[in-house]
């Protein structure tokens, strides 16, 4: 168990929907990573937060967003989905840097 | 671009012999780097990391090594355990943070009994 916790686990949905991803790092990391991984692809980096504030951007589409919370939980928003915004999404949670990212078990989205 | 590149889609290994993945990088800027392993229907798990200030870093039945010059990390599994039958990420992060963990394809290990 890596002490992040990632809801829901699946995800079915039509396009043009909206849906919200959650995440709870482990206890003690500040620092939060959203990947999105897609038919047996590699791992796509998408944003990372430290502490409320968005540290980096990677290959994230307008039409997601994410935040950080007080409490450091984190979400990830996606809108107007499209059949191609099916896979995996995981959240990794990290301690001081460098260190390794923690992930979770993912959720996996289906659009419709 | 693809910063990070594992080259073998899939690995097939006889129980109690070695196995060895490999990956190879492309940003002179990375200095640490890890390798993942993942199950089906779970997260990757962290196995062993390496900073560039090092070639060889040892944890067990899982050796990592580095070629900076090469531009090239290999993983080594001695004796490999059909448990470790999974799907193998590379990765590659810059200690600064500038550049963020960049993962790889993934190759598929089967460790046949």
């Amino acid at each position: 168990d890596s002490g992040v916790t990632q809801t829901p686990k699946h995800l079915i949905t039509a396009t043009g929907q909206r849906v919200t991803l959650r995440c709870s790092p482990r206890s003690g990391d500040l620092s939060v990573y959203w990947y999105q991984q897609s038919l047996d692809q590699g791992l796509q980096f998408l944003i990372q937060y430290y502490n409320g504030e968005e540290r980096a951007k990677g290959n994230i589409l307008e039409r997601f967003s994410a935040q950080q919370f007080p409490d450091l939980h984190s979400e990830l928003n996606l809108s107007s989905l499209e059949l191609g915004d099916s896979a995996l999404y995981f959240c990794a949670s990290q301690g001081d840097s460098p260190s390794p990212l923690h992930f979770g078990n993912g959720t996996r989205l289906t659009v419709t | 671009d693809q910063q990070v590149k594992q080259n073998s889609p899939s690995l097939s290994v006889q129980e109690g012999r070695i196995s060895i993945l490999n990956c190879d990088y492309t940003n002179s800027m990375f200095d640490y780097f890890l390798w993942y392993k993942k199950y089906p229907a779970e997260g990757p798990t962290f196995l062993i990391s390496i900073s560039s200030i090092k070639d060889k870093n040892e944890d067990g039945r899982f050796t990592v090594f580095l070629n900076k010059s090469a531009k090239h990390l290999s993983l080594h599994i001695v004796p490999s355990q059909p448990g470790d039958s999974a799907v193998y990420f590379c990765a590659a992060s810059s200690a600064s943070g500038t550049y963020k963990y960049i993962f790889g394809t993934g190759t598929r290990l089967k460790v046949l009994a």
